[in-house]
């Protein structure tokens, strides 16, 4: 049960894409098309913002999107915002587990 | 709005134990596999241990098998966490999740803090 691996920060100025990396096995993230993003800011629970890879949950802005290849999955931000700024968080589904990366800090600058 | 609620939290001696309750409400709770997951003070997220709808499939991350127990009441609308051996690494947020699907937690509780420290 090995963390995914996750870049420890990324920074971006307002209205630029950012990319999160997510790198995974193929016990994971390989195995299956079930991975998830998560977005957390200082003092708040985790909100969902991505799932199955690409889709996003009812009310999640569409600048937010996901894709994988192979074992690793990337969450792209675009048209970066002062709000985006937070902790982002991948995941995937095992089938005797839940894996979680380390986690990203996003700074926008 | 579905809500999940913890408590249970607080500061407790190593080799001690806590029960955590999680009560859902707004949701057909029997119809959702449950999680919970939690964080340590500035790191990051660590899934602790899921249980599916009718309690048929039960999952725990390696760090506490064999010292935490998930369980749920369907009829009370309400998930658990009994801790035992109570380690200072276990000292962490402690939130629920809902399970949508495959892995997707897709609400969360406010969280409970456990303390673990002599």
């Amino acid at each position: 049960q090995s963390a995914l691996t996750q870049p420890a920060s990324v920074s971006g100025s307002p209205g630029q894409s950012i990319t999160i990396s997510c790198t995974g096995t193929s016990s994971d993230i390989g195995g299956y098309n079930y991975v998830s993003w998560y977005q957390q800011h200082p003092g708040k629970a985790p909100k969902l913002m991505i799932y199955d890879v690409s889709d996003r949950p009812s009310g999640v802005s569409n600048r937010f999107s996901g894709s994988k290849s192979g074992n690793t999955a990337s969450l792209t931000i675009s048209g970066l915002q002062a709000e985006d700024e937070a902790d982002y968080y991948c995941s995937s589904y095992t089938s005797s587990s839940t894996l979680f990366g380390g986690g990203t800090k996003l700074t926008v600058l | 709005e579905v809500q999940l609620v913890e408590s249970g939290g607080g500061l407790v001696k190593p080799g001690g134990s806590l029960r955590l309750s999680c009560a859902a409400s707004e949701f057909t709770f029997s119809s959702y596999s449950m999680n919970w997951v939690r964080q340590a003070p500035g790191k990051g997220l660590e899934w602790v241990s899921s249980i599916s709808s009718s309690s048929s499939y039960i999952y725990y991350a390696d760090s506490v098998k064999g010292r935490f127990t998930i369980s749920r009441d369907n009829a009370k609308n309400s998930l658990y966490l009994q801790m035992n051996s109570l380690r200072a690494e276990d000292t962490a947020e402690y939130y629920c999740a809902r399970a949508s699907g495959y892995g997707a937690l897709d609400y969360w509780g406010q969280g409970t803090l456990v303390t673990v420290s002599s």
